[in-house]
């Protein structure tokens, strides 16, 4: 089965700083990667979609990378602002010959707070 | 908004009652999803319809009833629940169960069972 875990659980950070989210995965048989942003008590809003066969996406201040072999996500927000202060998800699609074909599952989250 | 639409925001409710959460999507997505998110835990998938036919069930209690009439409209009807099924119910949809777009999620229903 599937497992993600996101670290750190929580950061906060003074704005302007430049800051990487951590996402690892323990089946490496992922048809996508997905990072969201869930504001308190609100949806999930999708950020960054990689492949599988892609190694990074990029939006705005976002940068996601992706290391399938080794099971790892990152997601770098240049020049934070509060505005940035929320939760974020990764989440991994699971592909054929894995342990959860066709599932999306979900790391815990890092909430993230930025200071003015 | 995402273009998967939840009502209500919010719904408070006794254990006797009985409720119906909706979802609408008009992306032209084949496959919807509901999803239960409580305080400290990871998004548990509750259910999987794709082109209006269930294909996950994911062991939920038979207090929660999914209904899919369409390939837009998702509905989660709920009776005698209990105060532990309080929690944010998100309803999501993608273009296949496998797609390469990724999913796209609504805003959600927060639930309260009193």
């Amino acid at each position: 089965k599937q497992e993600v875990t996101q670290i750190p659980a929580a950061l906060s950070v003074p704005e302007g700083e430049n800051l990487v989210l951590n996402c690892s995965f323990t089946d490496s048989a992922i048809y996508n990667l997905q990072w969201f942003r869930q504001d308190p008590g609100k949806g999930l809003t999708s950020l960054l979609l990689i492949q599988s066969s892609q190694r990074e996406q990029t939006s705005g201040r976002l940068n996601a990378s992706l290391d399938k072999s080794s099971g790892r996500s990152t997601l770098y927000i240049a020049a934070s602002q509060p505005g940035d202060s929320a939760t974020y998800l990764c989440a991994v699609l699971g592909d054929a010959g894995g342990t959860s074909y066709g599932k999306l599952t979900f790391g815990q989250g890092t909430i993230l707070t930025v200071h003015p | 908004e995402t273009g998967v639409t939840q009502t209500p925001r919010h719904l408070v409710m006794g254990m006797t009652n009985k409720k119906s959460l909706k979802c609408e999507q008009h992306l032209g997505h084949n496959a919807m999803y509901w999803y239960k998110q409580s305080a400290k835990k990871p998004l548990e998938l509750m259910f999987v319809y794709n082109f209006k036919e269930q294909t996950e069930n994911n062991s939920v209690p038979s207090r929660f009833s999914p209904e899919c009439p369409n390939s837009s409209h998702l509905f989660l009807h709920l009776h005698t629940l209990q105060p532990e099924d309080s929690a944010l119910y998100l309803c999501a949809s993608s273009q296949d169960e496998v797609s390469h777009h990724g999913y796209t999620f609504g805003s959600g229903t927060r639930l309260t069972v009193v």
